[in-house]
Parts: structure tokens; sequence; C-alpha cells
């Protein structure tokens, strides 16, 4: 099973917005409304920043916010800072009790 | 506060075995499913395991089916999962994860800081 399908880098000023998108199947990111959005710093474990497309966890900062359509998902990063410069990684349920993430975007505070 | 507190790790020679563990604490541990994911060097999260709250159903990525054993003790808070026939390839930081969600979707939530496993002859 391949990995979603996630650009490899963005990049913003900061201030700006950016979107992430996360491509699927009908058997993973289409099939169910549990696609959830991790944020990765540098030697960090990774942090749940959305859950099931477009909620969020308690704590997590408003600026974040998601969206799906058919197979396709995405993140969105309003009013960029520095803080927000890390990896990112979409993950789905994909049937038979099974997950897949996607490949991981690297996004860059200019 | 949640915490989740991964050992085992280390190096091995490829064809060894290993049991990796992560202790749970700041939550009912009996209650959740509990995942494994791992990241190799520079790579991506990949998705690994998962075992139902009371250890009746597990499930195994694809890739690695037949060489994993994935356990818990809810007893001790623990979750073990055993690699077997060890790969150059498996080499990766083993994070674990709690599940939260409903029943069987529940997605990972929390994580450990992980557990580097080096396979190197």
């Amino acid at each position: 099973q391949s990995a979603l399908t996630q650009p490899a880098s963005v990049s913003g000023s900061p201030g700006q917005s950016i979107t992430i998108s996360c491509t699927g199947t009908n058997s993973d990111v289409g099939g169910y409304n549990l696609v959830s959005w991790y944020q990765q710093h540098p030697d960090k474990a990774p942090k749940l920043i959305l859950y099931e497309a477009t909620k969020r966890p308690s704590g997590v900062s408003a600026r974040f916010s998601g969206s799906k359509s058919g197979n396709a998902a995405s993140l969105t990063v309003s009013g960029l800072q520095a803080e927000d410069e890390a990896d990112y990684y979409c993950c789905s349920y994909a049937g038979t009790s099974t997950w897949i993430f996607g490949g991981g975007t690297k996004l860059t505070v200019l | 506060e949640v915490k989740l507190v991964e050992s085992g790790g280390g190096s091995f020679q490829p064809g060894a075995s290993l049991r990796l563990s992560c202790v749970g604490s700041g939550f009912s541990f009996s209650d959740h499913w509990m995942h494994w994911v791992r990241q190799a060097p520079g790579k991506g999260l990949v998705w690994v395991s998962r075992i139902r709250s009371d250890g009746s159903d597990v499930s195994y990525a694809e890739s690695m089916m037949g060489r994993l054993t994935l356990s818990r003790d809810n007893a001790k808070n623990t979750v073990y999962l055993q690699i077997k026939s060890l790969r150059v390839e498996d080499t990766a930081v083993y994070y674990c994860a709690r599940g939260d969600g409903s029943g069987i979707y529940q997605r990972p939530d929390y994580w450990g800081q992980g557990t580097l496993v080096t396979v190197s002859s």
C-alpha cells in the first residue's frame, strides 16, 4: 500500500497562509472521515494537530485548519509563525484495521 | 499528563530478534488502543501495528506481517512489540502512540519520544 501523496515541501513568509495537500484513494482518505495531521519538529515526536479532517485537539492553535473533499484532504496554516517550521504528515484509516501516513511535507518559514 | 516511554532499542545484527516496550502513564491505559509507528533516518512516518485496548485484536502493516508480534499487559500499563528476522531496512526510530477516538477507529494521538533500532552487520 503506497503512502498518501503530499508535496515534499512548501514555504511561506511570516503572516502568510499555506496549504498542504494530502491525496489518497477511496480506500483510505475518500472512504472514511478519519484523516489526522501531525506536526513534527526536528528530533521530536509527532504532535497531533487535527483529527477527523477538521477538528483541533484542545490546546492546538486555531491557525491550523483542515478540510476534506473526496480522496483529498488539506491542512491550512494561517498567520505563519517561525515556530510553524516543521514537517507535517497526514494520516488516514485505510480499512481492515490499518492506518497509512503521507510521505510528509517540510514547511519552511522564509 | 499523558506520558509514553519506549525502551528496548539499540544495535542489532541482521536476523536477530528484539522486543520493544512502551509504558504509559497519566491516562487509563486499559481504555485505549495502542499503535506503533516507525521512522527511518531522514524519512517519513510509517504505521506498523496496533492493538485493541483489551489485547484481543491486533493488526499489522502488510509489509511487516509475519515478523511482528504485538501484545500488552494492562496490569503493567505496557505494550510490547516483538520483531524477528531483523533486516537492515528495519533501522528506524520506533514510536508508540496512544489511540483515541471511537472503537476500531482510534487514531494515534499522544506519542512517546521513540526508541532507535539500528540493524547492521
